[in-house]
Protein backbone atom coordinates (compact mmCIF):
# COMPACT_ATOMS: atom_id res chain seq x y z
CA UNK A 1 0.00 0.00 0.00
CA UNK A 2 1.57 3.63 -0.99
CA UNK A 3 1.95 5.79 1.57
CA UNK A 4 1.14 9.65 2.00
CA UNK A 5 3.01 11.36 -1.32
CA UNK A 6 4.94 14.83 -1.14
CA UNK A 7 5.73 16.93 -4.18
CA UNK A 8 8.27 18.63 -4.83
CA UNK A 9 10.52 17.16 -2.28
CA UNK A 10 12.73 20.93 -2.25
CA UNK A 11 11.35 23.88 -3.37
CA UNK A 12 13.22 27.18 -3.35
CA UNK A 13 12.01 30.72 -3.51
CA UNK A 14 12.37 34.37 -2.81
CA UNK A 15 11.06 36.42 0.04
CA UNK A 16 7.87 38.00 -1.36
CA UNK A 17 6.88 34.89 -3.91
CA UNK A 18 4.02 32.26 -3.25
CA UNK A 19 4.52 28.37 -2.68
CA UNK A 20 2.47 25.70 -3.72
CA UNK A 21 3.22 22.01 -1.85
CA UNK A 22 0.73 18.75 -2.56
CA UNK A 23 0.21 15.91 -0.86
CA UNK A 24 -1.92 12.73 -1.93
CA UNK A 25 -2.89 10.71 1.34
CA UNK A 26 -3.16 7.13 1.54
CA UNK A 27 -5.86 5.35 -0.27
CA UNK A 28 -9.30 5.33 1.55
CA UNK A 29 -7.77 8.60 3.94
CA UNK A 30 -10.06 11.41 3.77
CA UNK A 31 -7.99 13.76 6.33
CA UNK A 32 -5.11 15.95 5.39
CA UNK A 33 -2.96 17.47 8.06
CA UNK A 34 -0.45 19.82 7.38
CA UNK A 35 2.30 20.62 9.65
CA UNK A 36 5.44 22.87 10.11
CA UNK A 37 8.61 21.26 11.33
CA UNK A 38 11.17 24.86 11.63
CA UNK A 39 14.28 25.01 12.94
CA UNK A 40 14.10 25.88 16.48
CA UNK A 41 10.22 26.04 16.72
CA UNK A 42 9.47 22.10 16.23
CA UNK A 43 6.79 20.33 14.76
CA UNK A 44 3.28 22.92 14.50
CA UNK A 45 0.44 21.73 13.55
CA UNK A 46 -0.78 24.42 10.74
CA UNK A 47 -4.44 23.00 8.94
CA UNK A 48 -6.69 19.67 9.27
CA UNK A 49 -9.04 19.06 5.61
CA UNK A 50 -11.70 16.37 6.22
CA UNK A 51 -14.30 15.67 3.16
CA UNK A 52 -12.86 18.69 1.78
CA UNK A 53 -13.72 20.83 4.06
CA UNK A 54 -10.94 23.08 6.29
CA UNK A 55 -12.08 21.70 10.18
CA UNK A 56 -8.83 23.59 12.06
CA UNK A 57 -6.55 25.34 11.53
CA UNK A 58 -3.48 26.01 13.75
CA UNK A 59 -1.78 29.69 15.05
CA UNK A 60 -0.52 30.59 11.54
CA UNK A 61 -1.13 34.15 9.71
CA UNK A 62 -4.24 33.79 7.07
CA UNK A 63 -1.09 33.72 3.99
CA UNK A 64 -1.18 29.78 4.97
CA UNK A 65 -3.90 28.30 2.94
CA UNK A 66 -5.09 25.33 1.17
CA UNK A 67 -7.59 22.95 0.03
CA UNK A 68 -8.50 19.77 -0.32
CA UNK A 69 -9.82 18.42 -3.64
CA UNK A 70 -12.43 16.04 -4.33
CA UNK A 71 -9.81 13.16 -4.68
CA UNK A 72 -8.86 13.98 -1.33
CA UNK A 73 -5.49 14.98 -2.14
CA UNK A 74 -4.38 18.56 -0.76
CA UNK A 75 -2.64 21.46 -1.52
CA UNK A 76 -1.07 24.34 1.05
CA UNK A 77 -0.39 27.27 -0.19
CA UNK A 78 1.98 30.13 1.13
CA UNK A 79 1.82 33.36 0.21
CA UNK A 80 3.96 36.55 0.70
CA UNK A 81 7.08 34.62 1.74
CA UNK A 82 9.00 35.12 4.68
CA UNK A 83 12.37 34.15 5.44
CA UNK A 84 11.04 32.68 8.58
CA UNK A 85 8.94 30.68 6.32
CA UNK A 86 12.01 28.00 5.47
CA UNK A 87 11.19 24.69 6.88
CA UNK A 88 9.95 21.20 6.60
CA UNK A 89 6.46 20.91 5.60
CA UNK A 90 4.95 17.62 6.80
CA UNK A 91 1.59 16.15 5.28
CA UNK A 92 -0.30 13.20 7.00
CA UNK A 93 -3.08 11.76 6.58
CA UNK A 94 -5.68 9.64 8.62
CA UNK A 95 -9.48 8.15 8.41
CA UNK A 96 -11.90 10.38 9.17
CA UNK A 97 -12.06 10.88 12.96
CA UNK A 98 -9.21 8.57 13.22
CA UNK A 99 -6.26 8.91 15.61
CA UNK A 100 -3.33 7.52 13.72
CA UNK A 101 -2.21 9.89 11.17
CA UNK A 102 0.48 9.12 8.95
CA UNK A 103 2.99 11.11 7.56
CA UNK A 104 4.84 11.86 4.13
CA UNK A 105 8.39 12.39 3.75
CA UNK A 106 7.84 16.51 3.61
CA UNK A 107 8.81 19.35 1.14
CA UNK A 108 11.50 21.58 2.21
CA UNK A 109 11.14 25.33 1.40
CA UNK A 110 13.66 28.01 1.50
CA UNK A 111 12.93 31.12 1.32
CA UNK A 112 15.75 33.77 -0.14
CA UNK B 1 -2.41 24.05 28.73
CA UNK B 2 -1.19 22.32 25.71
CA UNK B 3 2.46 21.56 26.27
CA UNK B 4 4.82 18.29 25.62
CA UNK B 5 8.39 18.41 26.92
CA UNK B 6 11.43 15.60 26.24
CA UNK B 7 14.89 15.84 26.21
CA UNK B 8 16.88 16.27 24.04
CA UNK B 9 19.21 13.55 23.83
CA UNK B 10 20.03 10.09 25.14
CA UNK B 11 23.24 8.13 23.88
CA UNK B 12 22.96 4.19 24.49
CA UNK B 13 25.21 1.33 23.62
CA UNK B 14 24.21 -1.55 20.99
CA UNK B 15 22.36 -4.36 22.30
CA UNK B 16 20.86 -2.28 25.73
CA UNK B 17 17.49 -0.87 26.52
CA UNK B 18 16.81 2.41 25.86
CA UNK B 19 14.15 4.61 27.60
CA UNK B 20 12.66 8.05 25.96
CA UNK B 21 10.75 10.01 28.63
CA UNK B 22 8.32 12.52 27.88
CA UNK B 23 5.83 15.09 30.00
CA UNK B 24 2.69 16.50 28.78
CA UNK B 25 0.43 19.01 30.78
CA UNK B 26 -2.96 18.59 29.37
CA UNK B 27 -4.75 16.13 31.66
CA UNK B 28 -7.59 15.30 29.20
CA UNK B 29 -5.61 13.92 26.90
CA UNK B 30 -7.04 11.07 25.00
CA UNK B 31 -4.32 9.34 22.73
CA UNK B 32 -0.36 9.37 23.40
CA UNK B 33 1.85 8.83 20.85
CA UNK B 34 5.56 7.80 19.85
CA UNK B 35 6.19 9.07 16.36
CA UNK B 36 10.26 8.35 14.87
CA UNK B 37 12.09 10.77 12.60
CA UNK B 38 15.50 9.16 10.58
CA UNK B 39 17.17 12.18 8.70
CA UNK B 40 15.68 13.90 6.08
CA UNK B 41 12.72 11.78 6.60
CA UNK B 42 9.21 12.46 7.66
CA UNK B 43 7.49 11.07 10.45
CA UNK B 44 7.57 7.14 10.96
CA UNK B 45 3.80 6.41 13.02
CA UNK B 46 5.85 3.49 16.29
CA UNK B 47 2.80 3.26 18.27
CA UNK B 48 0.32 4.91 20.36
CA UNK B 49 -1.55 4.59 23.68
CA UNK B 50 -5.32 5.40 24.34
CA UNK B 51 -5.14 7.50 28.11
CA UNK B 52 -7.57 4.45 29.76
CA UNK B 53 -4.35 2.28 29.32
CA UNK B 54 -0.83 1.97 31.13
CA UNK B 55 0.85 0.12 29.07
CA UNK B 56 1.13 -1.30 25.72
CA UNK B 57 3.67 -3.70 24.48
CA UNK B 58 4.34 -4.00 20.42
CA UNK B 59 7.57 -6.41 19.56
CA UNK B 60 10.37 -4.16 21.03
CA UNK B 61 9.07 -1.49 22.01
CA UNK B 62 7.18 -1.03 25.46
CA UNK B 63 5.03 2.59 26.08
CA UNK B 64 4.30 2.65 30.00
CA UNK B 65 1.50 5.67 30.70
CA UNK B 66 1.40 7.40 34.53
CA UNK B 67 -1.53 9.52 34.30
CA UNK B 68 -1.54 10.39 37.26
CA UNK B 69 2.58 12.11 36.54
CA UNK B 70 1.10 13.00 33.31
CA UNK B 71 4.66 10.87 31.98
CA UNK B 72 4.88 8.67 29.05
CA UNK B 73 7.85 6.72 28.32
CA UNK B 74 9.05 4.67 25.35
CA UNK B 75 11.57 1.60 26.21
CA UNK B 76 13.60 0.07 22.94
CA UNK B 77 14.47 -3.39 24.03
CA UNK B 78 17.80 -4.38 22.59
CA UNK B 79 18.44 -1.04 20.75
CA UNK B 80 20.50 -1.25 17.57
CA UNK B 81 22.00 1.23 15.58
CA UNK B 82 19.06 1.39 13.01
CA UNK B 83 16.82 3.30 15.68
CA UNK B 84 19.02 5.72 16.24
CA UNK B 85 16.86 8.86 14.96
CA UNK B 86 14.81 11.51 16.62
CA UNK B 87 11.54 9.66 18.90
CA UNK B 88 8.81 12.54 19.28
CA UNK B 89 6.11 11.88 21.93
CA UNK B 90 2.62 13.55 21.16
CA UNK B 91 -1.02 14.05 22.39
CA UNK B 92 -4.39 14.68 20.84
CA UNK B 93 -7.08 15.94 23.10
CA UNK B 94 -10.78 15.98 22.88
CA UNK B 95 -12.28 19.14 21.30
CA UNK B 96 -8.65 19.33 19.84
CA UNK B 97 -9.99 18.58 16.48
CA UNK B 98 -7.24 16.08 15.54
CA UNK B 99 -4.81 18.32 15.77
CA UNK B 100 -1.38 16.49 17.80
CA UNK B 101 0.22 18.83 20.07
CA UNK B 102 4.61 17.12 19.51
CA UNK B 103 7.24 17.86 21.73
CA UNK B 104 10.75 18.99 20.51
CA UNK B 105 12.18 15.26 20.21
CA UNK B 106 15.25 13.24 21.82
CA UNK B 107 17.59 12.56 19.76
CA UNK B 108 19.09 8.72 20.40
CA UNK B 109 22.40 8.17 19.57
CA UNK B 110 23.15 4.12 19.77
CA UNK B 111 26.64 3.37 19.50
CA UNK B 112 28.68 0.19 18.97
Amino acid sequence: EAGVTQSPTHLIKTRGQQATLRCSPISGHTSVYWYQQALGLGLQFLLWYDEGEERNRGNFPPRFSGRQFPNYSSELNVNALELEDSALYLCASSLSDNYEQYFGPGTRLTVT
Amino acid sequence: GEDVEQSLFLSVREGDSSVINCTYTDSSSTYLYWYKQEPGAGLQLLTYIFSNMDMKQDQRLTVLLNKKDKHLSLRIADTQTGDSAIYFCAESIPGGYNKLIFGAGTRLAVHP
